[in-house]
């Protein structure tokens, strides 16, 4: 199985500076074939279900503010988001799907400092 | 508008079956493979199952195979997960999600709200 673990477990942020979470994976997630990471970012916020930001390790969803952005390839990948604002208080999630067993990160709590 | 609506959630003895479903509206749902993903409480995500969009293809994480059947009947744009010889690990919130055209792929860029099944005697 592909671990997927990410740093810090949780994370405080001051309004308006740079959040950053880290996501390693245990294997490669880069098809070398289309030259694409298999690797996404979630949010969650409180009692609400996930929801998709970023996938191919950089292609923001349709919607999603330009403050987020993913960057990283092969097994280390980057989550930022560059002017924290509270609405993006909530728990941040990797995720493969590389390869089954599709796996998530362990979560990032994202808090205001 | 695209939206998931998960059902079936119960409290269930151990052991116990249960049947999850989740109606679909606003898209194609015959041409989506859908999945399901689940989160016991206070944890995180966990991947359980796909289903391709006619149904012909499906996949199972090791820890429900053999025991959860996924299936889906597009006519009336419903994905199912029917749970039998439930356990007490099995008990979360269970997320239906839209995956993508013509792929197992796990990129799922809908979701529905939940469905909380809960394992005790």
């Amino acid at each position: 199985d592909i671990v997927m673990t990410q740093s810090p477990d949780s994370l405080a942020v001051s309004l308006g500076e740079r959040a950053t979470i880290n996501c390693k994976s245990s294997q490669r997630v880069l098809n070398s074939s289309n030259n694409k990471n298999f690797l996404a970012w979630y949010q969650q916020k409180p009692g609400q279900p996930p929801k998709l930001l970023i996938y191919w390790a950089s292609t923001r969803e349709s919607g999603v503010p330009d403050r987020f952005s993913g960057s990283g390839s092969g097994t280390d990948f980057t989550f930022t988001i560059s002017s924290l604002q509270a609405e993006d208080v909530a728990v941040y999630y990797c995720q493969q799907y590389y390869r089954t067993p599709y796996t998530f990160g362990q979560g990032t709590k994202l808090e205001i400092k | 508008e695209v939206q998931l609506v998960e059902s079936g959630g119960d409290l269930v003895q151990p052991g116990g079956s249960l049947r999850l479903s989740c109606a679909a509206s606003g898209f194609t749902f015959s041409s989506y493979t859908m999945h399901w993903v689940r989160q016991a409480p206070g944890k995180g995500l966990e991947y359980v199952s796909a289903i391709s969009g006619n149904g012909d293809s499906t996949y199972y994480a090791n820890s429900v195979k053999g025991r959860f059947t996924i299936s889906r009947d597009n006519s009336k744009n419903t994905l199912y997960l029917q749970m039998g010889s439930l356990r007490d690990e099995d008990m979360a919130v269970y997320y239906c999600g839209r995956g993508q055209i013509g792929t197992l792929l796990a990129l799922m860029d809908v979701w529905g709200q939940g469905t909380t099944v809960t394992v005790s005697s």
